[in-house]
């Protein structure tokens, strides 16, 4: 089955404790992509990365880190983990950028954070 | 800024109604266009896409596309109480980068 996953889907921690919550694509997909999904902010992109070893700063990029050694995952880290990043965290993969359908955008089931 | 707008809601239909979303963006060059479906605690789902002026349609979805008004929609025909969740419009310039609206709640009430 296609699909982007993510693990954890559910993390509790505390300040200061790095983490990482991984993703992977079983689609072959170029472009692998971070955001974070807050109430009455909507959806804004941390990271992304048009392939291997090529990553990107999104709109809210401080506190994140990423990287992209292989094309099916695209880890997102915390390295020091603060309150104000509580959120839902969602992956997602598209094809290319060649046109046509090879933008949309395929989603990840979402990683519940908690920050204490 | 790229902006995408859409209004908030709650809209709410009858079932078996019309439900029709709307969405504006900022960016005259957007070339591609999104409406995903996202239930309460899930992730977006993709619904349909739209790339050229006009309706395209699938099932019980029709996106529609006026790049002139920079103005995008999507009707729901005969709507279902399974189609209440939040409806979000997305668009995309060139290459990846997606900018999501903030979304419209559709209540279908039996």
């Amino acid at each position: 089955e296609a699909q982007v996953t993510q693990n954890p889907r559910y993390l509790i921690t505390v300040t200061g404790k790095k983490l990482t919550v991984t993703c992977s694509q079983n689609m072959n997909h170029e472009y692998m992509s971070w955001y974070r999904q807050d109430p009455g902010l909507g959806l804004r992109q941390i990271y992304y990365s048009m392939n291997v070893e090529v990553t990107d700063k999104g709109d809210v990029p401080e506190g994140y880190k990423v990287s992209r050694k292989e094309k099916r995952n695209f880890p997102l880290i915390l390295e020091s983990p603060s309150p104000n990043q509580t959120s839902l965290y969602f992956c997602a993969s598209s094809l290319s950028g060649t046109g046509g359908g090879s933008y949309e955008q395929y989603f990840g089931p979402g990683t519940r954070l908690t920050v204490t | 800024q790229k902006e995408v707008e859409q209004n908030s809601g709650p809209l709410s239909v009858p079932e078996g109604a019309i439900a029709s979303l709307n969405c504006t963006y900022s960016d005259r060059g957007s070339q591609s266009f999104f409406w995903y479906r996202q239930y309460s605690g899930k992730s977006p789902e993709l619904i349909m896409s739209i790339y050229s002026n006009g309706d395209k349609e699938d099932g019980r979805f029709t996106a529609q596309l006026n790049k002139a008004s920079q103005y995008v929609s999507l009707l729901i025909r005969d709507s279902q109480p399974s189609d209440s969740a939040t409806y979000l419009c997305a668009v995309g310039r060139s290459g990846y980068a997606l900018n999501f609206g903030k979304g419209t709640s559709l209540l279908v009430t039996p």
